[in-house]
């Protein structure tokens, strides 16, 4: 367990707001991870993060951003949130045996 | 991109009963995981695979890293309510993580 809590847990918005889904860790790994989970697609990796300021695209990164100025903090942000970025949100952070460890997710809805 | 085909894609069965599912890629994993899901929570790892034929355990959880190197299995044996869910394979190949669709558990008391 890489003690993974995010924030916030639920939360709606209207389409072309702005929102930040925030990921922290507590046991210093190097590796994180954004995925969003949807029916019928499973888990798909967004942006992922192998050090402070390092910050590589995945599969869905269009229309998200990452920042990772801090080990234990990972950012995620919806510049200008649309409908199809409704999703069920989970961070991830790589052990030292490249296993990932997952937080309890975001529920994201954009009206 | 990179595909996981994971099988059956849902499980009915009874209390007692043993269960199978696999996963299979498109191309050669160095690490096979699997995860367990609830509803409403994140996945759970449940087994860590890392080379070519590794059999591992986890209680009553059996996984297998074939020797292809391009799927996985899973046995539950002796199945019990509490391990509804649904399981997901994945692995890396590259800094990359992919996921299976994953296989819905129910199991009937």
């Amino acid at each position: 367990d890489a003690g993974i809590t995010q924030s916030p847990r639920h939360k709606v918005t209207e389409t072309g707001t702005p929102v930040t889904l925030r990921c922290h860790q507590t046991e210093n790994h190097r590796y994180m991870y954004w995925y969003r989970q949807d029916p019928g697609h499973g888990l798909r990796l967004i942006h992922y993060s192998y050090g402070v300021k390092d910050t590589d695209k995945g599969e869905v990164s269009d229309g998200y951003s990452v920042s990772r100025s801090k080990t234990e903090d990972f950012l995620l942000t919806l510049e200008s949130a649309t409908s199809s970025q409704t999703s069920v949100y989970f961070c991830a952070a790589a052990g030292p045996y490249n296993e990932q460890f997952f937080g309890p997710g975001t529920r994201l809805t954009v009206l | 991109g990179q595909q996981l085909n994971q099988s059956p894609q849902s499980m009915f069965i009874q209390e007692g009963e043993d269960v199978s599912m696999n996963c299979t890629s498109s191309s050669i994993f160095n690490t096979w995981l699997w995860y367990k899901q609830e509803p409403g929570e994140g996945p759970v790892l449940l087994i860590a695979l890392y080379k070519a034929g590794e059999l591992t355990s986890n209680g009553r959880l059996t996984a297998q890293f074939g020797i292809t190197r391009k799927d996985s299995f899973l046995n539950i044996s002796a199945s019990i309510p509490s391990d509804v869910g649904i399981y997901f394979c994945a692995g890396p190949p590259g800094n990359q993580f992919y996921f299976g669709t994953g296989t819905s558990l129910t199991v009937i008391p």
